[in-house]
């Protein structure tokens, strides 16, 4: 079975101070890492994913096999980072395609 | 492009009753999915439809049901509504392809009395 875990619900940081928002995953086979974002009032929306290894808004994630991570970073958060954002995977392989969410970390940007 | 449209965006109803959800994905998108989220579970996925088949379905009950239709636009049938059934129903559609972005409706809010 397939598992994704955001231990924190929430999230709280200063502007321009860094953030790490953690993410772990539980799969047999190899996964492919993806974090959704939702801003208030809007609706999901991709931010990045661990295959195309881009950096978006001045965020990143490695994704750490060993560790079973994919962690979310950015090293000055900004108060438009404010939002909702959620871990998810899929399964490799072809055909369906099946996403697993974490239950998500709200993180807040304090000016 | 538009983006993918989910009617109606709000809907209540009472327990035992039966809804039909509606997304139209994004043209061109031909492979449709079905999540309920909900505060307590998070996302969840129920189902995906590529070409009006469903090619993968997850661990909720037969009361939800779903079809698409040859212009890829997608139904979800949701029967005897229970109260738990409340929820934001989110549909997503995507282009096949491995590497292909799934991009999300703004949700249908069923409340159930």
């Amino acid at each position: 079975a397939q598992r994704v875990t955001q231990p924190e619900k929430l999230l709280s940081v200063f502007k321009g101070a860094p953030v790490e928002l953690k993410c772990n995953y539980s799969y047999s086979g190899s996964p492919e890492l993806f974090w959704y974002v939702q801003y208030s009032r809007q609706r999901l929306q991709l931010l990045l994913r661990h295959i195309s290894r881009e950096s978006i808004k001045g965020f990143t994630a490695d994704l750490n096999k060993g560790e079973t991570s994919f962690h979310l970073k950015k090293p000055f958060a900004q108060e438009e980072d404010s939002a909702m954002y959620y871990c998810a995977l899929s399964g490799s392989g072809a055909g369906s395609y099946q996403l697993t969410f974490g239950k998500g970390t709200k993180l807040s940007v304090i000016p | 492009k538009a983006g993918v449209t989910q009617t109606p965006r709000y809907l209540i109803k009472t327990r035992g009753q039966q809804v039909t959800l509606s997304c139209s994905p994004i043209s061109g998108h031909r492979s449709v999915s079905w999540y309920q989220q909900t505060p307590g579970q998070g996302l969840q996925f129920l189902f995906e439809y590529f070409s009006e088949t469903q090619r993968n379905k997850g661990n909720f009950p037969g009361r939800f049901s779903g079809r698409q239709f040859s212009n890829s636009r997608s139904e979800m049938n949701v029967s005897t509504l229970e109260l738990g059934d409340s929820a934001l129903y989110l549909c997503a559609s995507r282009e096949q392809g491995a590497d292909n972005e799934q991009f999300f409706g703004p949700g249908t809010r069923l409340t159930v009395l």
